[in-house]
């Protein structure tokens, strides 16, 4: 995968909880993307990050904020659980500088199941 | 914002066939990617094919890119069992400088040994 590790793996939380999960690349890759996958809607993409601080919201940001202190981490927080945030959340990164959209590497991914 | 279309939704073949998958987009691109995605893991890169390219290949794939029509198709030849997995195409926003790609829903494959 790319040298993209996601934690945790799996979490099953409890609606109105506070909910913050990680990627961590070792490529040194300018961007990072949170997407969330649900049945019949692809991927959808959160947020993404264009380096350190530099942060920008994507097609589905309603509830979820971002923060990338580090160019090798990405924190997706979900500041109080909904029951519509239960899905499976990727992590992608890529190198950038090409000035058009360039191939994306993808993390193993998050289950999140909010009761 | 726009979207690529795959189609058919889902496909099951034999072993051996050839798979054919379609994606549909709205408005013009700088680039269009295919992924593949098996049970339960993330997407990986299969091909990326830009805007002034007509045909690529990789392997057992081939993608067309018409941007006429604004569609473009993956080819898996002599598919295998191994091939089954969801395939997905990808877009970028064309028109500038941008580094997001927006997916599609994507097409199930079933390569049946």
């Amino acid at each position: 995968d790319a040298g993209i590790t996601q934690s945790p793996r799996h979490k099953v939380t409890e609606t109105g909880t506070p909910v913050t999960l990680r990627c961590h690349q070792t490529e040194n890759h300018r961007y990072m993307y949170w997407y969330r996958q649900d049945p019949g809607h692809g991927l959808r993409l959160i947020h993404y990050s264009y380096g350190v601080k530099d942060t920008d919201k994507g097609e589905v940001s309603d509830g979820y904020s971002v923060s990338r202190s580090k160019t090798e981490d990405f924190l997706l927080t979900l500041e109080s659980a909904t029951s519509s945030q239960t899905s499976v959340y990727f992590c992608a990164i890529s190198e950038g500088g090409q000035g058009v959209a360039d191939t994306q590497y993808f993390g193993p991914g998050t289950r999140l199941t909010v009761l | 914002s726009q979207q690529g279309e795959e189609d058919p939704q889902a496909l099951s073949i034999q072993e051996g066939e050839n798979a054919t998958m379609n994606c549909s987009y709205k408005t013009s691109i700088n680039n269009l990617q295919w992924y593949r995605q098996n049970s339960g893991r993330g997407l990986v890169h299969l091909i990326l094919i830009r805007s002034n390219e007509r045909e690529k290949h990789s392997g057992r794939l081939r993608v067309t890119l018409d941007t006429s029509k604004k569609s473009s198709s993956l080819l898996i030849t002599a598919s295998r069992a191994a091939d089954t997995a969801s395939y997905f195409c990808a877009t970028d926003a064309g028109g500038g400088a941008t580094n997001k790609l927006i997916f599609g829903t994507g097409t199930l494959l079933a390569v049946q040994p």
